[in-house]
Formats: C-alpha cells, sequence, structure tokens
C-alpha cells in the first residue's frame, strides 16, 4: 500500500464547475498537508497546506483535512482552463521534513 | 523571492557515464532535497541533506550519491548511468523554522541515458 494515495484521474470539470480531489495517507502521526500544483513540462508550486482539521480556504482553493479518516481533499470552486494540470498531495510525517507525495491527479477543465 | 536552479534542463549521457547535476538555492535554507519523477510513479526521494556534509538516503537511493560541500548547493551524481536513470530529477529546498515547510522546487532536469 501506498503511504499517500490519490486517484491518478483524469478529472475531467467543466468551466466553472467544482472540482474535487481527495488524498489518503497511511502515516497517523502525519503533521502537516501540501497541496502542489504541476503544469506539464514545469515544476510543482505550493498552492495550499494545511495542519488542522477542517476546511481552510484561499480565493477559490480550499483544502479539507480529517486526521481522524486520514483523509485530505482540495476543493476547485469556478474553475478555469487554466487550472489544468496535475494535483501533488504531499505529507510531512511526524518528524523531520521529509514530504511523501502522492502519484498526482491530473484534473481537465473544459471550456 | 526563493530561487532553487538546476545547473541543466535537458541533458542527454550515454550508458556508464558518470553524470552530475548540479542544484543552487539562494534562500539559505538547511534542508536541501533530491527527487525523481516518472509518470505513473509520482515523486520519489532519491536523497536529502539537512546540513553541510550531512545526507541521508531517501526512498530509492541506489545507483546514486550526493554531495553538499556548501549550504547553498547539493549534488546528484549517477556514478554510472544507466537507462532506467532516464527521467525528470528535480531538487527541492526548505527551511527548518516554521509550523510548515514549504519546499522549493527548481525548474528539473530532464536526464536521458542511451
Amino acid at each position: 500500500q501506498k503511504e499517500v494515495e490519490q486517484n491518478s484521474g483524469p478529472l475531467s470539470v467543466p468551466e466553472g464547475a467544482i472540482a474535487s480531489l481527495n488524498c489518503t495517507y497511511s502515516d497517523r502521526g502525519s503533521q502537516s498537508f501540501f497541496w502542489y500544483r504541476q503544469y506539464s513540462g514545469k515544476s510543482p508550486e505550493l498552492i495550499m497546506f494545511i495542519y488542522s482539521n477542517g476546511d481552510k480556504e484561499d480565493g477559490r482553493f480550499t483544502a479539507q483535512l480529517n486526521k481522524a479518516s486520514q483523509y485530505v481533499s482540495l476543493l476547485i470552486r469556478d474553475s478555469q482552463p487554466s487550472d489544468s494540470a496535475t494535483y501533488l498531495c504531499a505529507v510531512r510525517g511526524a518528524a523531520g521534513n521529509k514530504l511523501t507525495f502522492g502519484g498526482g491527479t491530473r484534473v481537465l477543465v473544459k471550456p | 523571492d526563493v530561487k532553487v536552479t538546476q545547473s541543466s534542463r535537458y541533458l542527454v549521457k550515454r550508458t556508464g557515464e558518470k553524470v552530475f547535476l548540479e542544484c543552487v538555492q539562494d534562500m539559505d535554507h538547511e534542508n536541501m532535497f533530491w527527487y525523481r519523477q516518472d509518470p505513473g510513479l509520482g515523486l520519489r526521494l532519491i536523497y536529502f541533506s539537512y546540513d553541510v556534509k550531512m545526507k541521508e538516503k531517501g526512498d530509492i537511493p541506489e545507483g546514486y550519491s550526493v554531495s553538499r560541500e556548501k549550504k547553498e548547493r547539493f549534488s546528484l551524481i549517477l556514478e554510472s548511468a544507466s537507462t532506467n536513470q532516464t527521467s525528470m530529477y528535480l531538487c527541492a529546498s526548505t527551511s527548518t523554522l516554521g509550523v510548515y515547510n514549504e519546499q522549493f522546487f527548481g525548474p528539473g532536469t530532464r536526464l536521458t541515458v542511451l
């Protein structure tokens, strides 16, 4: 079993709709959770981080964390074609500064 | 702005060659990382370093070594390149301070081993 799991997609959403991405992790001691966006041929860039249970909103993005269920999600509201990318979930464990990445979910926003 | 640079965007080498990939960051970060990224496998950690001259193995260190002689520079070395090391290599750095530790990535080096 992978330590961080994501559905590889592609997740196809119409422009203006909500894209919902899910991520599960196996290490119960995980401390911090990150969502990176990666455009094709580019390196990952951080779009959200969360470390407390509940929701965290930043513009059109909302991260949701449920540590009891070992589950973190990302919602993209009013999806735009420019949101088409691969979204990587990353988890920092109980100790150290290593991140463990999921395989990424490819999102396609269709005009 | 944090800047992480990598020595090459594209590199083509032959099997058996020794390959050096260089990474430099300008934010005085303590921690530096080397990943490889392959389709369907995501980012996998090769090695990381939390201080000068310190290194730790990641999840897939076989066939690789690293060097960190200065805080800002972290080198990945392929002692004898093989075709299965054809991949995208990404360097990242992060500070030790703070509740969360965002990793900042370099632009990547796409290595092809023939």
